[in-house]
């Protein structure tokens, strides 16, 4: 069965940058798939954030791209997200998934459970 | 704003039929890219639906269908349940912002 977990600090400064590592059990993301990431503010929709495919390249939203960079460590099974120069826009429950090859663009069939980050002084 | 765009409510009685239609364009939809559906309960993340237009993942009961024309994408829910209010999302790929998109979300209540 695959699971993903985030982990990370729930409160974030302004300006500062925002961590986040996915662990991922059952699958290795080295085998496949792609790796990302969606956020969820308060009360809103879904955002999609950037993904990782198996072998290493990356992919961002389009108006995140300058702050944004997700990285992978095979090693441990984990891939990361992080965020620069974070403003209070970026409060928002981070979802970590795993996102197919088999459609076009990919769909998304496993998620972690979501972890809250807010950003304040 | 969503360039996928979704009614933010729909309601039905038990038993009934609903639709949610995903509104996009040539840019999305309309250029062949696939359509997915979300499930999302309160307070719990999103669990897939509907993958590539019209496929059910395992264990997604058949009360739920999708399906794709022109600009548009819609999922049909048959013999509405009390367990199914929750939001539901939409999702594809816009060529114009080069991003994977999600619609707005609609709200499902069973009256």
């Amino acid at each position: 069965q695959v699971q993903l977990q985030e982990s990370g600090p729930g409160l974030v400064k302004p300006s500062e940058t925002l961590s986040l590592t996915c662990t991922v059990s059952g699958y290795s993301i080295s085998n496949n798939f792609y790796w990302g990431w969606v956020r969820q503010p308060p009360g809103e929709g879904l955002e999609w954030v950037g993904s990782i495919s198996h072998s290493g390249s990356t992919y961002y939203k389009s108006s995140l791209k300058n702050r944004v960079t997700i990285s992978r460590d095979t090693s441990k099974n984990q891939f990361s997200l992080k965020l620069s120069s974070v403003t209070a826009t970026d409060t928002a429950v981070y979802y970590c998934l795993r996102g197919t090859m088999t459609t076009n663009p990919s769909s998304f069939d496993y998620w972690g459970q979501g972890t809250l980050v807010a950003v304040s002084s | 704003q969503s360039v996928l765009t979704q009614p933010p409510s729909v309601s039905g009685a038990p038993g009934q039929r609903v639709t949610i239609f995903c509104t996009g364009s040539s840019s999305n939809i309309g250029a062949g890219y696939d359509v997915h559906w979300y499930q999302q309960l309160p307070g719990t993340a999103p669990k897939p639906l509907i993958y590539g237009n019209n496929n059910r993942p395992s264990g997604v009961p058949d009360r739920f269908s999708g399906s794709k024309s022109g600009t548009s994408a819609s999922l049909a829910i048959t013999g509405l349940q009390a367990e199914d209010e929750a939001d539901y999302y939409c999702q594809s790929y816009d060529t114009s912002l080069s991003d994977v998109v999600f619609g707005g979300g609609t709200k499902l209540t069973v009256l």
